[in-house]
């Protein structure tokens, strides 16, 4: 069963500005992770935060985590039209320092970038 | 360094047509894993095996089968294909690391349709 819930399910921004996406979830975790997926092709890891971390930076990405609401954000900023792509929020159940189980991925958000 | 490698990318099959998706990995991983991709489902897993000889069903296994022979591979078969079979299937591989964070590789996809 799907444990993570994108929201927005489509989101469409013009270049330059920054977009967020929102993911929440069921169980506790041990981490949740974002990964892209470029039209007609396999998902590519971006970044991963610990249940015991609240925000991460790798570049452009910004990404929080609220355990006590279950909930996570990824900002984009500055976007580009080659971040034109869908992204999935995944958690890995379980607490930090151990997990249980397998990734579980969201349905996704799907952003259009536009020059 | 292919990383993650599916074949075929294509394929059209008749209902009760049987075939096998074979993925391949060059990155030494424990960890590989079969999901289906559908509109609006996000992926599901079908099954997955966490070592060389071992398999275990997933979220929606009934209708497929695998093996792990060798570690760098794992195969999907389908024994007797129908409609609902119809989807994007992946292949992922992980090393799950000191603290089992699991960030997920994956493949290009294999584009099945069932008629």
């Amino acid at each position: 069963s799907q444990q993570g819930e994108e929201d927005p399910q489509a989101l469409s921004i013009q270049e330059g500005e920054n977009a967020t996406m929102n993911c929440s979830y069921k169980t506790s975790i041990n981490n949740l992770q974002w990964y892209r997926q470029n039209s007609g092709r396999g998902l590519v890891h971006l970044i991963l935060i610990r249940s015991n971390e609240r925000e991460k930076h790798s570049g452009r990405l910004r990404v929080t985590l609220d355990t006590s609401k279950k909930s996570s954000s990824l900002l984009i900023t500055a976007s580009r039209a080659a971040d034109t792509a869908s992204y999935f929020c995944a958690t890995l159940p379980g607490v930090y320092g151990g997990s249980q189980g397998n990734l579980i991925f969201g349905k996704g958000t799907k952003l259009s970038v536009k020059p | 360094n292919a990383g993650v490698t599916q074949t075929p990318k294509f394929r059209v099959l008749k209902t009760g047509q049987s075939m096998t998706l074979l993925c391949a990995q060059d990155m030494n991983h424990e960890y590989m894993y079969w999901y289906r991709q559908d509109p609006g489902m996000g992926l599901r897993l079908i099954h997955y095996s966490v070592g060389e000889g071992t398999t275990a069903k997933g979220e929606v296994p009934d209708g497929y089968n695998v093996s792990r022979l060798k570690k760098q591979n794992f195969l999907l078969g389908l024994e007797s294909a129908a409609p609902s079979q119809t989807s994007v299937y992946f292949c992922a591989s992980s090393n799950r690391g000191g603290v089992r964070v699991n960030i997920q590789y994956f493949g290009a996809g294999t584009r099945l349709s069932v008629l």
